[in-house]
Parts: structure tokens; C-alpha cells; sequence
């Protein structure tokens, strides 16, 4: 079945850009949209955005100012840059498979399983 | 913008009980953009519920979605250990694209 792996660097520096990929295994990255989530310790869900096998993109709109999202369809992944990290940043980030029609929301059926990044000097 | 708020924000109930979560958003939602998600410690939210009504594939019948408009609920009709979490749920839409609620954590009493 379908799995997703997060991977990046756990820890950035304050001002830097958190870069982070997730790899789609078991299955085709085509045709879905994939979205990238964050939790803060002991907090909720946080959506970031989301990208499209074609590369059009939906970004939540308090983040849409520093978030870019991209897709590499030949090597089954997509990625996310936050630029201009502050320790407000610090979380658990998801990647995760939405699947859906016009006019209908299947949800976000795949996750990976999370990796933690920290903003510190 | 759409606020989903999530009541109550922590629910005490005992195994074999039954569970009424509220997902209450702050503009009509088309129920066929609802989602649920069920959410344990250190572990990845899993999709219980699509659609406000359907459930997403190996989740048990006990789980049941409803609702419509701005109010949307997910019941548990008998509790079983496995289920004690957090819940959240979640809006497709357009402004913004997506948002969660804020979950609902439910305990063991």
C-alpha cells in the first residue's frame, strides 16, 4: 500500500528556511493533491498546504507569505520551504494524501508518520 | 474564514459508553467536505470519516458521522479501550482551502 516518508533537517536555525521532502512509496504520486500539516508539542493540527500532481498549489493564507510547495513527479516526491523560521516553527510536520472529485472530499487517507523540527540557534 | 470549533474539549467517558463529539463551524460547510480524524499519542492522525458520513476504509461501524450546515457530529456508539484520543475535524473549502478544529480529547473515566 501507499506509504510516505518525511525527511529534512531536525533542526533550523531562527531566519533560516526549513526545507523538507516527503517520498511517496508503493503507489503513484499522480493524481492526488499532497498536503503538509504541522503540530506543536502538545497542540493541534496546523494545515499548511497542499500541491497538485500538476503543481497548482493552496497555501493557508497565515503561512502563505513564506511557504513554497513543489512536486517532483519522476522521483515520486513533493516538498515544502518555510522561509524565515522562528521558534513559533517548532513542530511535528506531517505529509499526507488528500484524494477527492469536484464536489466531494475523500480526506486525507495517507500520512506519513511525522518528523520533528526544532528552530534553535 | 471558517472556524471549526470543537465541544467539549475534553470528554470523560468509561469503555462500552457512548461518545457525541461536536464539530461546529462558523459558516455553512458542505457536509460533502467534512472529515474526521482520530489521533493517539505520537502517532499520525488516521481518516475515520469523509463526507460528514462516511467511513474511511477498515473503520469499524461503531463509528458513525452526521450533520449538515455548521453542525457536524461524530459518535461512537460503545466505546471500546482502542478509542480513548484525540479527535479532529477538518473542512475542505475554499477560504480558507482547510482547517482543523481544535480536537476533542477523550479520556478513559
Amino acid at each position: 500500500q501507499v506509504q510516505l516518508q518525511e525527511s529534512g533537517p531536525g533542526l533550523v536555525k531562527p531566519s533560516e528556511t526549513l526545507s523538507l521532502t516527503c517520498t511517496v512509496s508503493g503507489g503513484s504520486i499522480s493524481s492526488y493533491y499532497w498536503s503538509w500539516i504541522r503540530q506543536p508539542a502538545g497542540k493541534g493540527l496546523e494545515w499548511i498546504g497542499r500541491i497538485y500532481t500538476s503543481g497548482s498549489t493552496n497555501y493557508n493564507p497565515s503561512l502563505k507569505s513564506r511557504v513554497t510547495m513543489s512536486v517532483d513527479t519522476s522521483k515520486n516526491q513533493f516538498s515544502l520551504k518555510l522561509s524565515s523560521v522562528t521558534a513559533a516553527d517548532t513542530a511535528v510536520y506531517y505529509c499526507a494524501r488528500e484524494d477527492g472529485i469536484v464536489g466531494y472530499y475523500y480526506g486525507m487517507d495517507v500520512w506519513g508518520q511525522g518528523t520533528t523540527v526544532t528552530v534553535s540557534s | 474564514e471558517i472556524v471549526l470549533t470543537q465541544s467539549p474539549g475534553t470528554l470523560s467517558l468509561s469503555p462500552g459508553e457512548r461518545a457525541t463529539l461536536s464539530c461546529r463551524a462558523s459558516q455553512s460547510v458542505s457536509s460533502s467536505y467534512l472529515a474526521w480524524y482520530q489521533q493517539k499519542p505520537g502517532q499520525a492522525p488516521r481518516l475515520l470519516i469523509y463526507g460528514a458520513s462516511s467511513r474511511a476504509t477498515g473503520i469499524p461501524d461503531r463509528f458513525s458521522g452526521s450533520g449538515s450546515g455548521t453542525d457536524f457530529t461524530l459518535t461512537i456508539s460503545r466505546l471500546e479501550p482502542e478509542d480513548f484520543a484525540v479527535y479532529y475535524c477538518q473542512q475542505y473549502g475554499s477560504s480558507p482551502p482547510s482547517t482543523f478544529g481544535q480536537g476533542t480529547k477523550l479520556e478513559i473515566k
